[in-house]
């Protein structure tokens, strides 16, 4: 079983829409949790961390759920610039690896 | 500061042929990783260390080598260059146990193994 499950979509929307990923785990003893943007041909990049009790950054929510062991990603508003590949990572407590889903690809068309 | 960088951008080989990948950082953490990715597939970590003289292997070591060279710097070694080994790969160093652990990213190296 992988260690990060996402969906790898596409999901295609339109402008202003409002999407959502989910991202499920299986170490319960992960404890550092977040979410990348990937463009193409390029190096992913940190969009935010995910915090026990949840977390907004603009447009962008991030959920974590412990007892389900999943992490989600709200975008409000949709832009094209939001198109991209959005990377779920988790991080088991004081282990030093990361492990990566293979990425949600979302659209986003005008 | 210029965060993770890496040399090459592009690189070229043909089979049997040797090459170090070049990785350094200006963030002064303590951790850093090499991982390939490949079409529709997500990042496999190759290997990383968490300190200066430790390596550890990753998911994919074989066919590589490592060397911490000092907290700065990371490089990744194909001894006889495969078709299989042909994928963008990318740097990373993280601060691992501080509250902000996340990683940063090079900008990778695409290498191409005829």
């Amino acid at each position: 079983r992988k260690e990060v499950e996402q969906d790898p979509g596409p999901f295609n929307v339109p402008e202003g829409a409002t999407v959502a990923f989910n991202c499920t785990y299986s170490n319960s003893a992960s404890q550092s949790f977040f979410w990348y943007r990937q463009d193409c041909r390029k190096e992913p990049k940190l969009l935010m961390s995910v915090y026990s009790s949840g977390n907004e950054d603009g447009r962008f929510t991030a959920q974590l759920n412990r007892a389900s062991q999943y992490i989600s990603l709200l975008i409000r508003d949709s832009k094209l610039s939001d198109s991209a590949t959005y990377l779920c990572v988790v991080n088991p407590y004081n282990f030093n690896k990361f492990y990566f889903g293979s990425g949600t690809k979302l659209n986003v068309k005008p | 500061n210029a965060g993770v960088t890496q040399t090459p951008k592009f690189q070229v080989l043909k089979t049997g042929q040797s090459m170090t990948l070049q990785c350094a950082q200006d963030m002064n953490h303590n951790s850093m990783y090499w991982y390939r990715q490949d079409p529709g597939m997500g990042l496999r970590l190759i290997y990383y260390s968490a300190s200066e003289g430790t390596t550890d292997k990753g998911e994919v070591p074989n066919g590589y080598n490592v060397s911490r060279l000092n907290k700065r710097e990371f490089s990744l070694r194909l001894e006889s260059a495969a078709p299989s080994q042909t994928s963008v790969y990318f740097c990373a160093s993280s601060d691992m146990g501080s509250m902000s652990n996340e990683q940063f990213f090079g900008p990778g190296t695409r290498l191409t193994v005829l």
